[in-house]
């Protein structure tokens, strides 16, 4: 049973792109969580999916972010217009629902250049 | 709003001794708190939890202590090895969905 599968690893963008962090859940698991790693610092709660909703965005910036766990395929979390301060690890965890135990992917470590 | 505090930020112990980690929540709903285990550059892993319905939790030569009158819970590793080293974050849900994660331990075990 493969893990939190999350691409890419690392991704690098200059000041005003756009970058996309793709996660695919455990087999089995429907609910998608993201968050946030500045170095030195302990994860922050940014969005809670489910398939084809977005159940608490309350920890996602208000403007240049956006996620989506279509009916199929990964989950996605888009980051418009980049900025220096994005520059963090992303994670992405899930579970089979959500009061069982959240499962981390590997993250995706995005440099803002 | 929601917190967690975590204490010690680093902590250094000789290989076989012992280590303990303390965190201290202020949402008195919360009613579930994992310990996830982080090395350089990986991904966090779960190591234990503990939900509000228990006091204590043991697994091998880790355990958690939780005191819902204080709102604070405590991870414990005896006979340290130097494999333990890693950063240790303690958690804490309500509903469990929505965790909010201490700032996190540097566990270092002296060989």
């Amino acid at each position: 049973n493969a893990g939190v599968m999350q691409n890419p690893r690392h991704l690098v963008r200059r000041r005003g792109q756009e970058a996309r962090l793709r996660c695919s859940p455990m087999k089995g698991h429907s609910h998608v969580y993201w968050y946030r790693q500045l170095p030195e610092e302990g994860l922050k709660f940014m969005v809670y999916l489910q398939k084809e909703n977005i159940i608490d965005e309350s920890g996602m910036p208000k403007e240049r972010f956006s996620a989506e766990f279509p009916k199929e395929g990964p989950s996605i979390l888009r980051i418009q217009q980049v900025v220096r301060g994005d520059s963090a690890a992303y994670f992405c965890a899930s579970s089979p629902d959500s009061k069982e135990t959240q499962y981390f992917g590997p993250g995706t470590r995005l440099l803002v250049l | 709003g929601e917190n967690v505090e975590q204490h010690p930020s680093t902590l250094s112990v000789q290989e076989g001794d012992s280590a303990v980690i303390k965190c201290t929540y202020s949402d008195s709903a919360s009613n579930y708190f994992p310990w996830y285990k982080q090395e350089l550059g990986k991904r966090p892993q779960l190591i234990i939890d503990i939900r509000s319905n228990v006091g204590e939790k043991k697994d091998q030569r880790i355990a958690v202590t939780l005191n819902k009158t204080a709102k604070h819970f405590s991870l414990h590793i005896t006979e340290t090895q130097p494999e333990d080293s890693a950063v240790y974050f303690c958690a804490a849900g309500k509903g469990t969905y929505k965790y909010i994660f201490g700032t996190g331990t540097r566990l270092k075990v002296l060989a």
